[in-house]
């Protein structure tokens, strides 16, 4: 079946303007993840949906960062007034979710650059 | 904090032979899940091997298995037959917190094949 898609692969912007980054996890998985990789920070988890719910928003660096899930499935990132610290790449993972944590499926990224 | 150390940043592997990535991690935790994923240069992270902690059996997947040592929180990773396709990052990540189930990933080691 299908894997974990994320649209733009890759997306320059300006610094100040908003960006939205989109995940389409796999049928059937109810949890969603994103998560930053950039040199200086390695890999961080960002945020985590259990259906339409962010239970936990402790991970996401500023509020110019916020996200949403809509019907279970799609999420969007989105990031307002981005700064060149925002340069990373953003990566999106599924899993089965409930009281089992399962194995997550991630996406293939999306580079944002901000110039 | 929760901490990830992969002590060695880079490693190499002469084809067929075997290489032994190291991870050792701190929580308080007693039951967690352990995985190993693997980052080749196309950014697509891949699911490697999975360990449940409260499973005293070493996990194995072909040619991937891991020495987990519970008590003293290392959780290594024996790639035997080594191949021009294990070359990549590799990311050892605990995963805590009951069901939200969000990996706290280490700083990689960067594995190179020799053939």
């Amino acid at each position: 079946g299908a894997g974990v898609s994320q649209s733009p692969s890759n997306k320059v912007t300006e610094k100040g303007k908003d960006v939205e980054l989109r995940c389409d996890p796999i049928s059937g998985h109810t949890a969603l993840y994103w998560y930053r990789q950039s040199l200086g920070q390695g890999l961080e988890f960002l945020i985590y949906f259990q259906g339409n719910s962010a239970p936990d928003k402790s991970g996401l660096p500023s509020d110019r960062f916020s996200a949403e899930r809509t019907g279970g499935s799609v999420s969007t990132l989105t990031i307002q007034r981005t700064q060149q610290e925002d340069s990373a790449v953003y990566l999106c993972a599924s899993s089965l979710g409930g009281s089992i944590v399962y194995e997550q499926y991630f996406g293939p990224g999306t580079r944002l650059t901000v110039t | 904090a929760q901490t990830v150390t992969q002590s060695q940043p880079e490693m190499s592997v002469q084809e067929a032979e075997t290489v032994t990535l190291s991870c050792t991690y701190d929580t308080s935790e007693s039951d967690y899940y352990l995985f190993w994923y693997k980052q080749p240069p196309s950014r697509q992270m891949i699911l490697v091997i999975r360990q449940e902690a409260y499973k005293q059996q070493n996990a194995t997947e072909n040619r991937f298995s891991v020495n987990f040592q519970k008590a003293a929180k290392s959780f290594s990773l024996k790639i035997s037959d080594s191949q021009l396709g294990d070359a990549a990052m590799y990311f050892c990540a605990p995963s805590y917190g009951g069901s939200q189930g969000n990996l706290i990933f280490g700083k990689g080691t960067k594995l190179s094949v020799k053939p």
